[in-house]
This record gives structure tokens, sequence and C-alpha cells, in this order.
């Protein structure tokens, strides 16, 4: 049961121009997201995250856009650049009880290549 | 600050072979986390220690896997036997308090597995 989903496995974009990854999830219990960037031969690596209390979360050029009703996060990479071609894993997490161990469910991946 | 170090970086060996990966956290860091990333899927959470205690091993096949972390800092996964199936990158991650969703946790380049 595939619980997190990034349905486009890869999306090609122009430098400049604005990257738009998906992510999918049914498991409404899940009240915390995050994206992680991988490099070939590194382990992923944090990259920008939102709370189920919150629409959107801005970092620099990196912008994440929660739709709680259905079930639907993206991440917005504005402008693009080069060094942003990746891997993207979206992940999600949920409390138990009132507490949460940390445990991330991830997406399959979607590997983003940005073209100068 | 050093980041989380894995041993050895790649694997191959025949089914039925028995392998033991490493893992050494963050300095600091209470928990520890194994993934398993199968080629075209994201990473899947096999065990989570907080400090020396397992926290979280609902995904580890026990029949074959199994994983320590002694005195709390470095940890080891061995799969014996191994079978075909379990050809993949084990991730490693630690998180530096107590393994809620909101700690960051930082990834190891991995160690990638061959069984033929």
């Amino acid at each position: 049961d595939q619980q997190v989903k990034q349905n486009s496995p890869s999306l090609s974009v122009q430098e400049g121009r604005i990257s738009i990854l998906n992510c999918d999830y049914t498991n409404s219990m899940f009240d915390y997201f995050l994206w992680y960037k991988k490099y070939p031969a590194e382990g992923p690596t944090f990259l920008i995250s939102i709370s189920s209390i919150k629409d959107k979360n801005e970092d620099g050029r990196f912008t994440v856009f929660l739709n709680k009703s259905a079930k639907h996060l993206s991440l917005h990479i504005v402008p693009s650049q080069p060094g942003d071609s990746a891997v993207y894993f979206c992940a999600a997490s949920a409390h138990d009880g009132g507490t949460s161990y940390g445990k991330l469910t991830f997406g399959q991946g979607t590997i983003l290549t940005v073209h100068p | 600050e050093a980041g989380v170090a894995q041993s050895p970086r790649y694997k191959i060996i025949e089914k039925r072979q028995s392998v033991a990966f490493w893992c050494n956290p963050i300095s600091g860091h209470a928990t520890l986390y194994w993934y398993q990333q199968i080629l075209g899927q994201g990473p899947k959470l096999l065990i989570q220690f907080q400090n020396n205690g397992v926290v979280d091993d609902s995904q580890l096949p026990k029949d074959r896997f199994s994983a320590e972390r002694l005195k709390g800092v470095d940890s080891t996964l061995k799969i014996q036997p191994a079978k075909l199936e379990d050809s993949a990158v084990y991730l490693c991650a630690s998180s530096v308090t107590s393994g809620r969703a909101t700690d960051t946790q930082y990834f190891g380049p991995g160690t990638r597995l061959t069984v033929l």
C-alpha cells in the first residue's frame, strides 16, 4: 500500500523557469511533510518541511504548498538552476497517540533535470 | 561537523551468503535509523533506535535481518542469509533528539548491495 505517491517519475525544466513537483498521500493521519533532495552516490538531504497547520512554507527559492482536503502537496522551485538537478523525495509522518517517533514514509521520487 | 559515515560503500555477494553494514552517526545524535531503498522506490524504514533501544522495527524482516546499536553510538545491520530481493541501497540516518518527525534526519551516503 503506497501511502505517499509521486506520480511523475521525471521532470525536465529550463533554467530560470519554475519547477513544480507533486506528491499525493492517502493516510489522513499524516500531519508533517518534508521534501528531501538526493544527488547520485549521496544520501538524501533535507530541503524543506511543512506542518499540517500551515498551507504554505517558503525558504528562499523553495516553497512547499499543502492542500489537506486534496491530500496533496507540491514543491515549487523558482527560479530553477542546473544545480537543482537531482531526485526529489516527498516524505510524510504521523503522530501516534500524541507522540511521534519520527518515522518517515517516502514517495518514489521524481528526477528533476534543469537544462542550462 | 562530520556527517553520517557508512561502510562499505558497495558490496556484491551471492544469495544465501551473509553481509554486514556499519554506520557511525553524527556525534551526539540520539536517534539512528536504517532504511532500505530499492531501485525506483523511496527509502523504507527498517529499524529505528533511540540511544541503544529499539523504537520501531515493524518493517524489519526479522527472520533474516538483525541490527544492533551497542553503547548507543554506532550500529551494524546484518542480513543472513541474503536473498536476491535484498539488492538495494541501505541508508543510515541520525537525528539529534528524541526521534520526533520535526527532527531533521541526516543521511549517510548508503551501502549499495547487489545479491547475485
